[in-house]
């Protein structure tokens, strides 16, 4: 069971990126997922989830700017980035959430998105 | 929004101690508290769920206490693996808040 995740790197205050999660060991669309971010020093910050059934639900902080996905063939998540702000940089992890505890019980190992011009 | 606490902010310890961690609720979230711990560089992983529950492949020393709004981690005895950042959760509101996180440091 693993989590690995893609498409972080350095974009401008206003601009766009994608992130991915791919899910190896498990189903992504059976399962409940999940993004979380961390700020250079700083504590987690829970950002999205998606359930199995498709809800999706965010943080106020990206709410409007950031779409939640996931693609049932490439068994991977996705974090569609917009209108990025300098506050947005940060490792973001993709994790899994148990659908009875709701922990989140894997994780990726982060990818990087720095905003910045 | 469930605002999440703990104290304290850092910890120093030896190998050997016992140590607890608490963690305060804003407002009630039942059972649903989740405990992390985090090594520089690292993806969190999940120690505790559900409050008391261990999660599979993480030693007995770590147990995890408490419902309502006041929670506990407890680590009976130190070893030199532990040392690292440790996070609580709440799962019962969206949105799903950490607290501040308690850095445990070498004595």
């Amino acid at each position: 069971v693993q989590l690995v995740e893609s498409g972080g790197g350095l974009v401008q205050p206003g601009g766009s990126l994608t992130l991915s999660c791919a899910a190896s060991g498990f189903i992504v669309t059976r399962n409940y997922m999940t993004w979380v971010r961390q700020a250079p020093g700083k504590g987690l910050e829970w950002v999205s989830i998606i359930y199995s059934g498709g809800s999706t639900y965010f943080a106020d902080s990206v709410k409007g700017r950031f779409t939640i996905s996931r693609h049932n063939a490439k068994n991977t998540m996705f974090l569609q980035m917009n209108n990025l702000r300098v506050e947005d940089t940060a490792v973001y992890y993709c994790a899994r959430v148990g659908s009875a505890t709701l922990a989140f019980d894997v994780w990726g190992q982060g990818t990087t998105v720095t905003v910045s011009s | 929004d469930i605002q999440m606490t703990q104290s304290p902010s850092s910890l120093s310890a030896s190998v050997g101690d016992r140590v607890t961690i608490t963690c305060r609720a804003s407002q009630s979230i039942a059972g649903y508290l989740n405990w992390y711990q985090q090594k520089p560089g690292k993806a969190p992983n999940l120690l505790i769920y559900a409050a008391s529950s261990l999660q599979s492949g993480v030693p007995s020393r770590f147990s995890g206490s408490g419902s309502g709004t006041d929670f506990t981690l407890t680590i009976s005895s130190l070893q030199p693996e532990d040392f690292a950042t440790y996070y609580c959760q709440q799962s019962n509101n969206r949105p799903y808040s950490f607290g501040q996180g308690t850095k445990l440091e070498i004595k």
